[in-house]
């Protein structure tokens, strides 16, 4: 399974972009790269997924480079309720899904 | 997105029961199950991965004969803290695949177990 390191933390306003990296240096041709987001006392809610380039949804951007070794989350104007915990996980459609520490995320005022 | 629904929610029950959580895959089909233990302040651990039909793949460390788990069907997975004791005590998760789908994992809503 590839191993992903994130910043353990940030710190944002309202208002503001955020975008959280992700290194997953030993990434397979076959895995994909998933973002999920949790609150406390919940289970993790999927963001986005991608394998190369850019995703887009309406709640964030994902963007790959070539060598596809990191990631990078992107939250357009985050807000208070955006505070939570990301995950970044690596992996095909066989395997399970190994979580990291995360990054939590703090949104301020 | 598809559904995963965990029951209960939250249950705290005496040292030397058992507790047997649910997790059903509500609108899709999922052969292979997922079940994680989060403490407080860290990140979701997995135990175990359910296949329908199949025994359980526990994860080093986690003791089958503690936490049992049943998938006999491809929408339900069930999860058996046997003998609890104070230090069973956490969040627990269970995520499912739709068979054939993707990548995507699904998430119940977690089940708090507090053993007193």
């Amino acid at each position: 399974l590839a191993k992903t390191t994130q910043p353990i933390s940030m710190d944002s306003y309202e208002g503001q972009e955020v975008n959280i990296t992700c290194s997953h240096n030993n990434i397979a041709t076959n895995d994909y790269i998933t973002w999920y987001q949790q609150f406390p006392s919940q289970g993790p809610r999927f963001i986005i997924q991608g394998y190369k380039t850019k995703v887009t949804n309406e709640v964030a951007s994902l963007f790959i480079p070539a060598d596809r070794k990191s990631s990078t989350l992107s939250l357009p104007r985050v807000s208070l309720s955006d505070t939570a915990v990301y995950y970044c996980l690596v992996g095909d459609m066989e395997q399970n899904f190994v979580f990291g520490p995360g990054t939590r995320l703090s949104v301020l005022p | 997105g598809a559904v995963v629904s965990q029951h209960p929610s939250w249950v705290i029950c005496k040292s030397g029961t058992s507790v047997k959580i649910e997790c059903r895959s509500l609108d899709f089909q999922a052969t292979t199950m997922f079940w994680y233990r989060q403490f407080p302040k860290q990140s979701l651990m997995l135990m175990a991965t359910s296949n329908e039909g199949s025994k359980a793949t526990y994860e080093q460390g986690v003791e089958k004969d503690k936490f049992l788990i049943n998938h006999a069907s491809l929408t339900l997975s069930t999860l058996t803290v046997t003998s609890a004791h104070p230090e069973d005590s956490s969040f627990y998760i269970c995520s499912a695949r739709e068979t054939g789908a993707g990548t995507e994992a699904f998430f119940g809503q977690g089940t708090r177990l507090t053993v007193v």
